[in-house]
């Protein structure tokens, strides 16, 4: 079974700052993805990636298959994006995911 | 934009009662799953369904758990004698396909609270 960890579990950071967040897994996948669960609960995918790198506006998700670890990155953070950020990877054939524990972000102004 | 809906947002029961969660998933999706997060603890895998069947399940998914598309639209999480650690909040997503190359769309959860 594929075990996912992220780091940090938590994060402050100033209202402009870069942050990174990070995913490792333990067996290799087809995809991983990256969610972001707001204060009250609901959860959006943010991405979902098998390869390389995307880039939606302020966010950037990078992943490295032979390494088995993903990176999410905030560039010029904003309070808005405080928020729980979590990394899932498939765990089987029927797309079911496997999620990491999360990373819960504060952006201060 | 399409959207998963869930109902009820909130549903308080009492130990041993049976409680059913409706799901609405995006319309043209095929595949449907079932995902639940303890508080405080991270998200779980409950169960996938792909016409109209069970195309796996997780070992939380036991005989208590069942779920049923009962028309077109819906997709239900019945749960037949709940106990006090089925309280937690309970996530249906949907998916155009189930290969690992699609995106999951998830409703906005019924939190669950078992007296």
């Amino acid at each position: 079974k594929n075990e996912v960890e992220q780091s940090p579990q938590n994060l402050t950071a100033q209202e402009g700052e870069f942050i990174t967040i990070n995913c490792s897994y333990s067996v290799g996948i087809s995809a991983l993805h990256w969610l972001q669960q707001h204060p009250g609960g609901g959860i959006v995918s943010l991405f979902m990636l098998s390869s390389g790198k995307k880039k939606h506006g302020r966010l950037i998700a990078t992943i490295n298959i032979q390494e088995k670890h993903s990176s999410l990155h905030i560039t010029a953070s904003h309070p808005r994006d405080s928020a729980v950020y979590i990394c899932a990877v498939d765990g089987g054939s029927q797309g079911n995911l496997i999620f990491g524990k999360g990373t819960k972000l504060s952006v201060k102004p | 934009e399409p959207e998963v809906t869930q109902t009820p947002s909130h549903q308080v029961t009492q130990m041993g009662q049976e409680v059913i969660l409706r799901c609405v998933p995006i319309s043209n999706h095929l595949y449907f799953y079932w995902y639940r997060q303890i508080l405080g603890q991270k998200v779980e895998f409950l169960v996938s369904f792909y016409n109209n069947e069970i195309s796996e399940k997780s070992e939380i998914f036991d005989d208590q758990f069942s779920v049923e598309r009962p028309d077109g639209s819906n997709f239900t999480l019945k749960i037949r004698s709940t106990k006090l650690e089925d309280s937690a909040m309970y996530f249906c997503a949907s998916s155009g396909e189930a290969i690992s190359y699609n995106e999951q769309f998830f409703g906005p959860g019924t939190r669950l609270t078992v007296l």
